[in-house]
């Protein structure tokens, strides 16, 4: 069945440093693709997303680029802030539900 | 309310008893989902209503669980004779549309079960 691997946490950076969260995934076709986002306290949200190979989904600073070559989709930010810590699940659209990640933790120290 | 809005917040059951979680869907909402989560994982697929049908129960991990959505608004997830292995938060989730359209969930905070 589809599926989606995320890189384990948690990923331990300092403020304003390069983030990298690794996510692959195995489909059928070229399903739509998200990163979610679970604050402290907090439901799941949308961060961003791509519905066809070579769209880069874009919000808050962060960017994740759709490759069906390497059949993956990993977040990256330029300079993470303290307010960014929360754990981000990858997750694609299988039909009418969305399989998601085990998540990556992600805590930025000042 | 403005958000998907689930109760109780925390429940502890002992081993055996039933228990029922609430949702309150965002207004307007036509789809709905529950999705159950580990500790450490990520949310695992119940079951999807669109308006008050029932179009997916494939993840619902037993005969025990059952969900209705009797008026196409608020839904209730039960456990019957609740097990050790059912402690995890369940989360709702809703959507505007269509899921095979739109692909954005709206979700709750969650009901945390401890069952003892």
């Amino acid at each position: 069945g589809n599926s989606v691997t995320q890189m384990e946490g948690p990923v331990t950076l300092s403020e304003e440093a390069f983030l990298t969260i690794n996510c692959t995934y195995t489909a059928t076709g070229y399903p739509s693709l998200f990163w979610y986002v679970q604050y402290p306290g907090e439901g799941l949200q949308l961060l961003l997303k791509a519905t066809k190979a070579d769209d880069k989904g874009s919000n808050k600073g962060f960017e994740a680029t759709y490759r069906k070559e390497t059949t993956s989709f990993h977040l990256e930010k330029g300079s993470v802030q303290v307010s960014d810590s929360a754990v981000y699940f990858c997750a694609l659209k299988d039909f009418q539900k969305l399989v998601f990640g085990t998540g990556t933790r992600l805590l930025v120290s000042p | 309310g403005a958000g998907v809005s689930q109760s109780p917040r925390y429940k502890v059951a002992k081993r055996g008893q039933d228990v029922a979680l609430r949702c309150d869907p965002i207004s307007g909402h036509v789809s709905l989902f529950w999705y159950q989560q580990a500790l450490g994982q990520g949310p695992e697929f119940l079951t999807y209503f669109q308006n008050e049908a029932q179009l997916d129960k494939s993840g619902l991990p037993s005969d025990r669980f059952f969900a209705e959505r009797p008026e196409g608004s608020v839904s209730t997830l039960k456990i019957q004779r609740t097990q050790q292995e059912d402690s995890a938060v369940y989360l709702c989730a809703s959507s505007f549309g269509d899921m095979r359209v739109t692909g954005e969930l709206f979700f709750g905070e969650g009901s945390r079960l401890t069952v003892l």
